[in-house]
């Protein structure tokens, strides 16, 4: 079945600046891969996605990267602000139907 | 105007007891998903229904059964609750046919077993 490993588990930045979280998956046939923030005692809020027919995708000071050679994709967040601290997991899947999630990334944004 | 809702937020209860969590969504869409989070946060699809149909059985105790009256609405009931089965449970739901793949979340229930 689908496996999908994320890093860093824990990410500390200085406001202001970059933070990039990746993540692998096993299954080729993936096709859809979302990135969700969740907060503490909050519900995972997606927060942007992407799928294997394009390469790169942005929303304001966050983009998604997808390399489906290489089957890995990642978060990048510019100009982090404190608000941004959250926990962020990335997940893949076939159709959108059945998530396989990573096991999460802690991004703490020190202002 | 929630989209996703559950009832209850918090349920606390000893072990041996039978409980059930309820999750209804107002926007439409096809499918509804159980999925468990652990005390590391790690989260895990349990189930998943389209239309009323069981589309998806992860490898679940046969405690747990989930109930789909109608496409707007999945309960998970759970039968003799063990230590192990603390956790928060999130409900999720999306619109498959439409070919949208975005899943969305209830708040959540945290189940606390005594």
């Amino acid at each position: 079945g689908e496996n999908v490993e994320q890093h860093p588990s824990t990410l500390s930045v200085q406001e202001g600046d970059s933070a990039v979280i990746k993540c692998t998956y096993s299954d080729s046939a993936s096709n859809y891969f979302p990135w969700y923030k969740q907060e503490l005692g909050k519900r995972p809020q997606l927060i942007i996605d992407i799928r294997s027919n394009v390469g790169e995708k942005k929303d304001q000071r966050i983009a998604v990267t997808l390399n489906k050679t290489a089957k890995h994709f990642s978060l990048h967040i510019t100009e982090t602000q404190p608000e941004d601290s959250a926990v962020y997991f990335c997940a893949a899947s076939i159709r959108g139907n059945k998530l396989v999630f990573g096991a999460g990334t802690i991004l703490r944004v020190k202002s | 105007d929630t989209a996703v809702s559950q009832t209850p937020k918090y349920l606390v209860t000893q072990m041996g007891n039978d409980k059930s969590i309820k999750c209804e969504q107002n926007l439409g869409h096809d499918t509804m998903y159980w999925y468990k989070q652990d005390s590391k946060k790690f989260l895990k699809i349990m189930f998943s229904y389209n239309n009323k149909e069981l589309i998806i059985n992860e490898t679940v105790p046969n405690r747990f059964s989930p109930k789909s009256p109608d496409k707007a609405h999945l309960n998970l009931h759970i039968n003799s609750l063990e230590l192990g089965d603390s956790a928060v449970y999130f409900c999720a739901s999306s619109h498959v046919v439409a070919g949208s793949y975005e899943q969305y979340f209830g708040p959540g229930t945290r189940l606390t077993v005594t």
